[in-house]
């Protein structure tokens, strides 16, 4: 079983609305990500933070903000979204950058 | 040329085949390799990590041959729970992995 955990598991949500995606991690990594896949292709890096700072930002629509409040959560605030950008949104860590990491469930997206 | 290139498959093969997969890398300076296993609806889970020597896990076999760019994965004895999407991951030297687009693998009865 994963040790990232994300909630919710499921979202829909409508074109105006704001929501946010959790993730958390205990493993005590210092890198923490956050991908988005569309079906039948591979992840998608979105975002890095290394050591609680964002290291990097893949030219993400402002509409996906991340915020990582501490070492061991990392968030994604949503706002505005259109319907291309429902996708599973991932999170992973890893110890530090580049090496192993380790993904959670995942978040399935629905916008409306 | 893509950075991390492999046959998307699928490969059909029955219980108790061999099956390899190959995968390239564009990037002569990446330092480290892993295989990643997916299935429907699921996250990626590491499977093995992948070493200039070779390694083997169980059934599983990764090599890597710096030279020509290249990694495999070998399953021998296919079980039907085998069925997944199998990603080459690559780190090219920053901070992030490189995904290739995964080969599927479906074993039947």
């Amino acid at each position: 079983d994963t040790e990232v955990t994300q909630t919710p598991k499921h979202l829909v949500m409508g074109m105006t609305n704001k929501k946010s995606l959790k993730c958390e991690q205990h493993m005590g990594h210092r890198a923490m990500y956050w991908y988005k896949q569309k079906a039948k292709k591979p992840p998608e890096l979105m975002f890095v933070y290394s050591y609680e700072k964002l290291s990097i930002n893949e030219s993400v629509p402002s509409r996906f903000s991340p915020e990582c409040p501490n070492s061991s959560l990392l968030n994604l605030h949503l706002h505005a979204l259109q319907p291309e950008d429902s996708a599973l949104y991932l999170c992973a860590s890893s110890p530090q950058g580049g090496n192993t990491i380790y993904f959670g469930e995942g978040s399935w997206l629905t916008v409306v | 040329r893509k950075e991390v290139e492999q046959d998307p498959g699928p490969f059909n093969v029955p219980e108790g085949a061999t099956v390899a997969f190959n995968c390239t890398y564009s990037n002569s300076a990446s330092q480290s390799f892993f295989w990643y296993r997916q299935d429907c609806r699921k996250e990626p889970k590491l499977l093995m990590s992948v070493y200039s020597s070779g390694n083997e896990d169980g059934r599983f076999t990764a090599q890597l041959n710096r030279a020509s760019q290249y990694i495999s994965l070998l399953i021998r004895d296919s079980k039907l729970s085998d069925s997944a999407t199998y990603l080459c991951v690559v780190n090219p030297g920053y901070s992030t992995l490189t995904f290739g687009k995964g080969t599927m693998l479906l074993v039947s009865p």
